[in-house]
């Protein structure tokens, strides 16, 4: 499989703050999920990035994905108590799905 | 709220012994795949099963069976257990020829081997 890094392992944020969660590919990727997975329950899928420099905004959520196809990005615009949990990161093309660690949000109100 | 069910919901077992894992697949849905979680870490793909025959594997022993049932239903069976193998069983369905990889996770059998 494709493997991914995903960077921070955990972010601490006061409430209002923007948040950032990174995935690099040392290789080239055929696309790229996003996923999340509150305390305690199971990854809900959020979007999928296809084509290069993608940039994709659901809410205050914005997903890019880089030029070369081998990063891609989430960022939440002023972070609510309700965006606590862990983003996944996962490449599929080569369809040996692979989820990055993930990056754990914290929430401070 | 996905339609993937998963039982038994927590599963306790003895080092060596075997366990199956069932799965029910999202209404429409002709693909699972299984994966597992240990604490702190992504999940791990452990196979995909399509049309009842395996569609791809990750690096997991032979240990690890799968079986897919003409509902599109699903089972994940694993012999031999170790402790290692304590985690979070995930299943998730999805329907082959969409044009987007999305997949449906259930809320998982979490599996403690003794």
């Amino acid at each position: 499989g494709q493997q991914v890094m995903q960077i921070p392992q955990y972010q601490h944020v006061q409430e209002g703050e923007d948040f950032t969660t990174y995935c690099n590919s040392s290789t080239t990727l055929s696309n790229i999920q996003w996923y999340k997975q509150r305390p305690g329950g199971h990854p809900v899928f959020l979007i999928q990035l296809v084509k290069s420099g993608e940039v994709k905004k659901q809410k205050r959520l914005t997903f890019q994905f880089g030029e070369a196809k081998k990063n891609s990005s989430l960022h939440i615009t002023a972070t609510q108590t309700t965006d606590v949990g862990t983003y996944f990161c996962e490449s599929g093309g080569s369809y040996i799905p692979t989820f990055g660690r993930g990056t754990s949000l914290i929430v401070h109100p | 709220e996905t339609g993937v069910t998963q039982s038994p919901t927590h599963l306790i077992k003895t080092r060596g012994q075997q366990v199956t894992l069932r799965c029910s697949s999202q209404s429409g849905h002709n693909t699972v795949s299984w994966y597992q979680q240990a604490l702190g870490q992504g999940p791990q793909f452990i196979f995909q099963y399509y049309r009842e025959e395996e569609n791809g594997r990750g690096n997991f022993p032979p240990r690890f069976s799968g079986l897919q049932f003409p509902n599109y239903s699903s089972e994940l069976n694993v012999n031999a257990l170790e402790l290692d193998d304590s985690a979070l069983y995930l299943c998730a369905s999805s329907w082959k020829t969409s044009k987007v990889d999305e997949q449906y996770f259930g809320p998982g059998t979490r599996l403690t081997v003794t």
